[in-house]
């Protein structure tokens, strides 16, 4: 069964860190960009980061960038990200999703506060 | 970055009746390798999103024949022809052709 399952969130207080995980199952892993996407509650969404293949290439929207790292072990179909430096508005639930969204996750819930 | 604006943000719809969500981007969606890079998501109540279309008009596998995509440069269209009521959802457009991919701020499907 194609899957992919993300787990890690969880209640922070405002400049703590979560690392998040996502694991992938039924599909080539290794062969496929992959991309966490998050949608504040009862709002839209905002992709939020992408990483190639091989974890040689990572792109980040602009309000993350240098407090999140994204990376990837295909030898466990694995997704990390690493956020540090959280804020308020990183208050959200983070998917996990399979290049343009092929296939997505459950999402995990970040709630930042004090 | 490239800002998608969707049409309308409300649509209430007849059960039967056809619904479309227009999706206009502030420049070329057009990449470098002259792929259209847009996508088409459904939210439902509740669930995550599922894309519906890339690349335009591809449907992606199982989702019904009542969805369609059409559309070229920065102008776009998702249509149903024929609403049923599993359709009820907020649905997004998205692009990838350009970094940041940016989302529309969706349109909720209503049953009339």
């Amino acid at each position: 069964e194609v899957q992919l399952v993300e787990s890690g969130g969880g209640l922070v207080q405002p400049g703590g860190s979560l690392r998040l995980s996502c694991a992938a199952s039924g599909f080539s892993f290794s062969n496929s960009w992959m991309t966490w996407v998050r949608q504040t509650p009862g709002k839209g969404l905002e992709w939020v980061a992408s990483i190639n293949e091989d974890g040689s290439d990572k792109y980040y929207v602009d309000s993350v960038k240098g407090r999140f790292t994204f990376s990837r072990d295909n030898t466990k179909n694995a997704l990390y990200l690493q956020m540090n430096g959280l804020r308020g508005d990183d208050t959200a639930v983070y998917y996990c999703a399979r290049g343009w969204g092929a296939i997505w996750g459950q999402g995990t819930m970040v709630t930042v506060s004090s | 970055d490239v800002v998608m604006t969707q049409s309308p943000v409300s649509l209430p719809v007849t059960l039967g009746q056809p619904a479309s969500i227009s999706c206009r981007s502030s420049q070329s969606l057009v990449n470098s390798a002259g792929n259209t890079l847009l996508n088409w998501f459904q939210q439902r109540p509740g669930q995550s999103p599922r894309r519906l279309i890339y690349k335009v008009s591809d449907r992606d596998s199982g989702v019904p024949d009542r969805f369609s995509g059409s559309g070229s440069g920065t102008d776009f269209t998702l249509k149903i022809t024929r609403v049923e009521a599993e359709d009820v959802a907020v649905y997004y457009c998205m692009q990838s052709a350009h970094w940041p991919w940016t989302f529309g701020q969706g349109t909720r499907v209503e049953i009339k």
